[in-house]
């Protein structure tokens, strides 16, 4: 049984472009949340979707979207970068969006802004 | 917010238990309490959670309190690959995970 997978492990992007970040869940996981973890801070939650519906968004702009997709993998794209978007994307898969036993998170996209 | 307090950091020798403490003291009925940790530079990983009762599993010991307003997460034999940030995390089922700055325990030889 494979784990959340994350691509890719880095990127460094330019001030004003956008960006795909792409997860591929745990088998059998219909759940998909996304988080971002600035340096020496916790994971901060953006957003969640459930079979393929955006379910829960936390306190980011618009510029931040999301897709899941049939297979529930899923991407987060970021447009109009800024400085403060560098941080470590973490992708996160559950059975179900009100299983309790939690999340299974990927190892992240580094991402850098310069 | 996160609805928890934890201490910034601690220290355990190696071989030794550790005792991470947490404290979510407007805990609700229906929020399970959850440990994570994260070793540098990778993503969260799933320990232990409960509602009421202890829990132990291969991992570690989670103890909470009668009142759920604090728990402690016991690591009964540290190893330096325990060396990472702990983080409690109280949340109702369906919730999102709301992560605090965590514990950021260093396990010394």
């Amino acid at each position: 049984e494979t784990g959340v997978t994350q691509s890719p492990t880095h990127l460094i992007k330019t001030r004003g472009q956008q960006v795909t970040l792409r997860c591929s869940s745990q088998s059998g996981h219909n759940t998909v949340s996304w988080y971002q973890q600035a340096l020496g801070q916790g994971p901060q939650f953006i957003f969640q979707y459930y079979r393929e519906e955006e379910n829960g968004r936390g306190n980011f702009p618009p510029r931040f979207s999301g897709l899941q997709f049939p297979n529930y993998s899923s991407e987060l794209n970021v447009n109009a970068l800024e400085l403060d978007d560098s941080a470590l994307y973490l992708c996160a898969s559950s059975l179900n969006v009100g299983y309790h036993y939690g999340y299974t998170f990927g190892s992240g996209t580094r991402l850098t802004v310069v | 917010d996160a609805k928890t307090t934890q201490p910034p950091s601690m220290d355990c020798a190696e071989g030794r238990a550790a005792n991470l403490p947490c404290n979510h003291s407007t805990i609700s009925g229906n929020e399970y309490v959850y440990w994570y940790r994260q070793i540098h530079s990778q993503g969260p990983q799933y320990i232990i959670h409960g509602l009421k009762n202890n829990e132990t599993n291969e991992m570690a010991s989670l103890i909470i309190t009668e009142d759920r307003k604090s728990s402690t997460l016991i690591l009964p034999h540290a190893t330096l690959r325990d060396t990472a940030v702990y983080y409690c995390i109280v949340r109702e089922d369906g919730q999102n995970f709301v992560f605090g700055p965590g514990t950021r325990l260093s396990v010394l030889p």
